[in-house]
């Protein structure tokens, strides 16, 4: 079964500061999405990955795919207080079986 | 634009019952997934429904079953509740096709005691 693991599970930074969460899968797969959690939430589609090399971004956050090493980046730029939120990836793999990562808590402090 | 919509959004049951969750997906969605997220966790995939079909399916016994309607909306069902299924279920609504970005629900927080 394919594994996806995310590292660091938790990451408390300061405002301002950069910072990279990563994400190992075990498998090739098809594509790699980055979805945000707010505390008692549910989840938001921050982007799709569709292919070796892709490169996505929107405002602070920066997504990146190298599927030859199995790993995604998800890349924070400057950080601020509104960032702070549950990042997870998912993996799809074997067409629409997703597998997703257990999440990474970030909390950035003023 | 209505989004992806779930019922009920909590819900208490005892070990051994039977649920039902609903789900309507978002305006011009034809695909319905449905995962089980334990608290603290990541959602775990349950399976997918396209065209009234089981399309795929996750590492779930067969106590969870599911359906899919001609409008596209869904239920999820599992029979001979466990404490352990105790969760928060989400469904999220895609297109078969292009980048299939699934779209989230608000979720049914389940407790069973």
């Amino acid at each position: 079964e394919l594994k996806v693991e995310q590292n660091p599970l938790f990451l408390s930074m300061q405002e301002g500061k950069n910072y990279t969460i990563y994400c190992n899968y075990s498998t090739t797969s098809d594509r790699l999405y980055w979805y945000r959690q707010d505390p008692g939430k549910s989840l938001e589609s921050l982007f799709v990955l569709l292919s070796n090399g892709a490169v996505k971004q929107e405002g602070r956050l920066m997504a990146s795919l190298d599927t030859k090493a199995r790993l995604s980046t998800l890349h924070i730029t400057a950080a601020v207080h509104d960032l702070s939120a549950t990042y997870f990836c998912a993996v799809e793999y074997n067409f629409n079986k997703f597998y997703f990562g257990s999440g990474t808590k970030l909390n950035v402090k003023p | 634009d209505a989004g992806v919509t779930q019922s009920p959004t909590h819900l208490i049951k005892t070990r051994g019952q039977q649920v039902t969750l609903r789900c309507s997906p978002k305006s011009g969605h034809d695909t319905v997934s449905w995962y089980q997220q334990a608290l603290g966790q990541g959602p775990q995939f349950i399976f997918q429904y396209y065209e009234e079909e089981e399309r795929q399916r996750g590492n779930f016994p067969d106590r969870f079953s599911g359906h899919q309607f001609p409008n596209y909306s869904s239920e999820l069902n599992v029979n001979a509740l466990l404490l352990g299924d105790s969760a928060l279920y989400l469904c999220a609504s895609s297109l078969a096709s292009g980048a299939r970005t699934q779209y989230f629900g608000p979720g049914t927080r389940l407790l069973v005691l």
